[in-house]
């Protein structure tokens, strides 16, 4: 069965720390990996994406891993800033999709501390 | 920048009525889906539709479920009876090319059936 399955659920951290995001996925046949952030309300916005032959990628403060072997993802914050408060969620695409099928995970509830 | 829009914002109606979810694509985009997310769940995928016709759907879009794309701006999704448990958030989401990882999504709409 195709899964995400994301850690922690929720997190919180004081402004300016660092922090990580884990993702660990069993899509297969498995085209590409993205991070989105999802503001309480609002639609997911794409921070980082990558296909299966990329082992990291950056957006600014987000920087985002690949481990296709393991089917693990990771991404990490720098510098917390408090409208980084938002839930983080693992999404991957399923390359056996005629069209564009999207699997989500539950996604990290980061709230951001001043 | 463009940008998805979808109306209304929040839509409550009574058990067995039917719903129109209205969705406006960014305007040179050729694909276009319907995810929900049921209050605390993962994000799901409805449908996807390219050329007037549904690419691929899964196993929650069943028959009281249905996409148009009327007169090539809108694209919306219907509703035929609502059910207690089509309560969620429903988001839109359009996508230049087949590519999967080019898709933005709307604000979404939340459906409330009483």
């Amino acid at each position: 069965k195709n899964q995400v399955e994301q850690s922690p659920q929720s997190l919180i951290i004081l402004e300016g720390k660092n922090c990580t995001l884990q993702c660990n996925y069993t899509v297969s046949p498995f085209s590409n990996l993205r991070w989105y952030k999802q503001d309480t309300g609002r639609g997911p916005v794409s921070l980082t994406i990558m296909t299966f032959s990329e082992n990291t990628k950056s957006n600014g403060r987000y920087t985002a891993t690949l481990d296709a072997d393991t089917k693990q993802s990771s991404l990490h914050i720098t510098a917390s800033q408090l409208s980084d408060s938002a839930s983080y969620i693992c999404v991957v695409s399923y390359r056996g999709s005629t069209l564009g099928r999207l699997y989500f995970g539950r996604g990290t509830q980061l709230t951001v501390w001043p | 920048e463009p940008e998805v829009t979808q109306t209304p914002s929040h839509q409550v109606t009574q058990m067995g009525q039917e719903v129109i979810l209205r969705c406006v694509p960014i305007s040179n985009h050729l694909y276009f889906y319907w995810y929900r997310q049921i209050l605390g769940q993962k994000v799901e995928f409805l449908v996807s539709f390219y050329n007037n016709e549904i690419s691929e759907k899964s196993e929650i879009f069943d028959d009281q479920f249905s996409v148009e794309r009327p007169d090539g701006s809108n694209f919306t999704l219907k509703i035929r009876s609502t059910k207690l448990e089509d309560s969620a958030m429903y988001f839109c989401a359009s996508s230049r090319t087949v590519d999967a990882y080019e898709q933005y999504f709307g604000p979404g709409t939340r459906l409330t059936v009483t």
